[in-house]
């Protein structure tokens, strides 16, 4: 069946470093976002992005949809990048978006 | 521009009990979804709506859930009667395009706690 999975499922950093969470996905999709889920719960828009390169900030996004899999780097973590991050695909050939599992950062001050 | 906009924000009731949420999207949005999303788990498709009819409710427990787009706008979710297992919260998005094509925008969840 169709699936969405994240890796790593948590991450602890020290405040400076960076990372990357990747997103594997099954089937071909029409587009992929990412999202932080902050402690309180409010899914964040971070990047819409269905192929090539993107980048706000301290933030880039990746998409390689020929090859399933996108990728989100943070780069010079702060403690406000804690939280939840999610990947959501859509997928062609029917109306459902899938949430992958999430990866839990930490980032330690 | 406004947010998608929902409330309540925090609900707790005892099981069997009866709840409902609202949901207004952002304005001209045509799709409106309902996820469900569980503690430590990623939001799972309850519902989904293109302008007020239904493209996907293959995820939504017909026996307890329900839901309702009147006039292609707003929305609401009713759980009757409520179990244990409902508590999570319920998340509203819209997008502004037909299918599944479009970038979602999501509200700020109910949280719903289940006695």
């Amino acid at each position: 069946g169709i699936q969405v999975e994240q890796s790593p499922p948590d991450l602890i950093l020290q405040e400076g470093a960076n990372s990357t969470l990747r997103c594997n996905f099954s089937d071909s999709v029409n587009n992929l976002q990412w999202f932080h889920q902050n402690p309180w719960g409010q899914l964040i828009n971070l990047f819409y992005i269905p192929s090539g390169t993107k980048q706000n900030g301290r933030l880039s996004a990746t998409t390689v949809a020929t090859e399933r899999y996108s990728l989100l780097y943070i780069s010079s973590s702060q403690t406000t990048d804690s939280g939840v991050y999610f990947c959501a695909v859509p997928f062609t050939g029917g109306f459902k978006t899938i949430f992958g599992a999430g990866t839990r950062l930490f980032v330690k001050a | 521009e406004a947010g998608v906009a929902q409330s309540p924000r925090y609900k707790i009731i005892e099981k069997r009990q009866s709840v409902a949420f609202w949901c207004n999207p952002i304005s001209g949005h045509a799709t409106l979804y309902w996820y469900q999303q569980i503690l430590g788990q990623g939001p799972k498709l309850l519902i989904q709506f293109q302008n007020n009819g239904v493209v996907d409710d293959s995820q939504l427990p017909k026996d307890r859930f329900s839901a309702e787009r009147l006039k292609g706008v707003d929305s609401t979710l009713k759980i009757q009667p409520a179990k244990l297992e409902d508590s999570a919260v319920y998340l509203c998005a819209s997008s502004k395009n037909r299918g599944n094509t479009g970038e979602l925008f999501f509200g700020e969840g109910s949280r719903l706690t289940v006695l």
